[in-house]
């Protein structure tokens, strides 16, 4: 099955500065990659996603990138602002059998200081 | 997009007993995904339930431990079984929203064995 790995598990930004968070699949036939934001006691919520037949995509102050051939996918996150502070998760999409399912990578603590 | 809704929100319940959490959602849906979250961990798939048949469990999940009912295309619901402090977690459904890749999260329901 698919198996997604996450990095970093801890990333602290002063408040303005970039922050990236990178994740590698292991399924070549995966494609469809979410980014979750998931605040303390809340449930997660779709922030960015990308299909496997785009190479970037942007929304205002984030961005995903994703490398096919080297199987792995980047959310770039500029000009941080305290309320960015949460858990991420990335997620690939892959096929079992005729259910479509997503594996999450373990997650990044991100907190942004003022 | 799926607006979707779980009871209870939590509980805190004695070892050996069973919980069974409800799952609805506003629109009809296919499949409907049941995970679980650890504390500070990632999400991790228990069970895939869709409408009318079984459901398909995930490695290391079995359904003596974890039913699930899927009367309809709006509800589901999950059952922890024969519970032990292992088992406290976040437990979340999910589903998609037809012709979208999107997946979409209800609020949880936060688990407390004692």
């Amino acid at each position: 099955g698919e198996n997604v790995e996450q990095h970093p598990s801890t990333l602290s930004v002063q408040e303005g500065d970039s922050a990236v968070i990178k994740c590698t699949y292991s399924d070549s036939a995966s494609n469809y990659f979410p980014w979750y934001k998931q605040e303390l006691g809340k449930r997660p919520q779709l922030i960015i996603d990308i299909r496997s037949n785009v190479g970037e995509k942007k929304d205002q102050r984030i961005a995903v990138t994703l490398n096919k051939t080297a199987k792995h996918f980047s959310l770039h996150i500029t000009e941080t602002q305290p309320e960015d502070s949460a858990v991420y998760f990335c997620a690939a999409r892959s096929f079992s059998g005729s259910a479509r399912q997503l594996t999450f990578g373990s997650g990044t603590q991100l907190t942004v200081l003022p | 997009s799926a607006v979707i809704s779980q009871k209870p929100s939590r509980d805190i319940c004695q070892r050996g007993t069973s919980l069974t959490i409800q799952c609805q959602v506003d629109s009809q849906v296919t499949m409907m995904f049941w995970y679980r979250q650890q504390p500070g961990q990632s999400l991790t798939l228990i069970a895939t339930a869709n409408q009318g048949s079984e459901a398909t469990y995930e490695s290391g999940f079995v359904i003596d431990k974890f039913p699930i009912s899927r009367p309809n295309l709006t509800f589901s619901t999950l059952t922890v079984s024969n519970m032990s402090p292992e088992d406290s977690s976040i437990y979340l459904c999910s589903t998609w929203t037809g012709g979208t890749d999107t997946q979409y999260f209800g609020p949880g329901t936060r688990l407390t064995v004692l």
